[in-house]
């Protein structure tokens, strides 16, 4: 049981270019998420997707698209990398019960844009 | 918009003392959640607190939900070295799918 699995774990990008954030879980969640973490500022929702071929907007979307591939895989798309992107990215995931909605994160990815 | 504000932001503790961490949020919610993170790791679930006056403890932290007053605390007795990490609150909204986190507390314990 790996849990909440993320790939690759560092990037470094030149501004414009493109790249696909990979995450997966196995412990059959309906509901995944995306944020990013930058100092002093917490974690900030960037896109959520509550079921498998649904996916909305957070906090922060500007700049990124998302793909619910299946019930197991939640991917974070830069189409063209900004500096301002530089950030850790956590991919979690949860099982919404109704009674409470604990979340479970990747160990993340490092990306340094240029 | 759902606001979380945590104080202090740092804590410099000395081994043994007690002290207290605060999350308050903006909007009416009785789902609370702490995560420790870390240096350079990911974020580890501590305690789901779901509704007025729930407590947790776990070892060296209890935490603590006031709905009516829009706030958690996060208690700490005789810090140890361990500890040391970086703590967040979150608030979600009872449906799931929006989490508001706290901008963390950044705890250090000396010696």
């Amino acid at each position: 049981n790996a849990g909440v699995t993320q790939t690759p774990k560092f990037q470094v990008l030149k501004t414009g270019q493109s790249m696909t954030l990979q995450c997966a879980q196995d412990m059959n969640h309906n509901s995944m998420y995306w944020y990013r973490q930058d100092p002093g500022m917490g974690l900030r929702l960037i896109y959520y997707s509550a079921s498998e071929g649904t996916t909305d907007k957070g906090e922060v979307p500007n700049g990124y698209n998302v793909s619910r591939l299946n019930k197991r895989e939640f991917s974070l798309r830069l189409e063209s990398a900004a500096p301002s992107q530089t950030s850790v990215y956590f991919c979690a995931s949860a099982s919404v019960s109704g009674l409470y909605n604990e979340q479970f994160f990747g160990p993340g990815t490092r990306l340094t844009v240029l | 918009e759902l606001k979380v504000e945590q104080n202090p932001l740092f804590l410099s503790m000395q081994e043994g003392k007690n002290y207290t961490i605060y999350c308050n949020y903006s909007t009416t919610s009785d789902r609370l959640y702490w995560y420790r993170q870390d240096p350079g790791k990911s974020l580890e679930s501590l305690f789901v607190l779901l509704s007025n006056g729930a407590v947790k403890q776990e070892g060296r932290l209890m935490a603590s939900l006031d709905t009516k007053a829009r706030l958690s605390t996060l208690h700490i007795t005789a810090a140890v070295h361990d500890l040391s990490a970086t703590y967040f609150c979150a608030v979600d909204m009872g449906t799931g799918n929006q989490f508001y986190f706290g901008t963390g507390t950044s705890l250090t314990v000396i010696p």
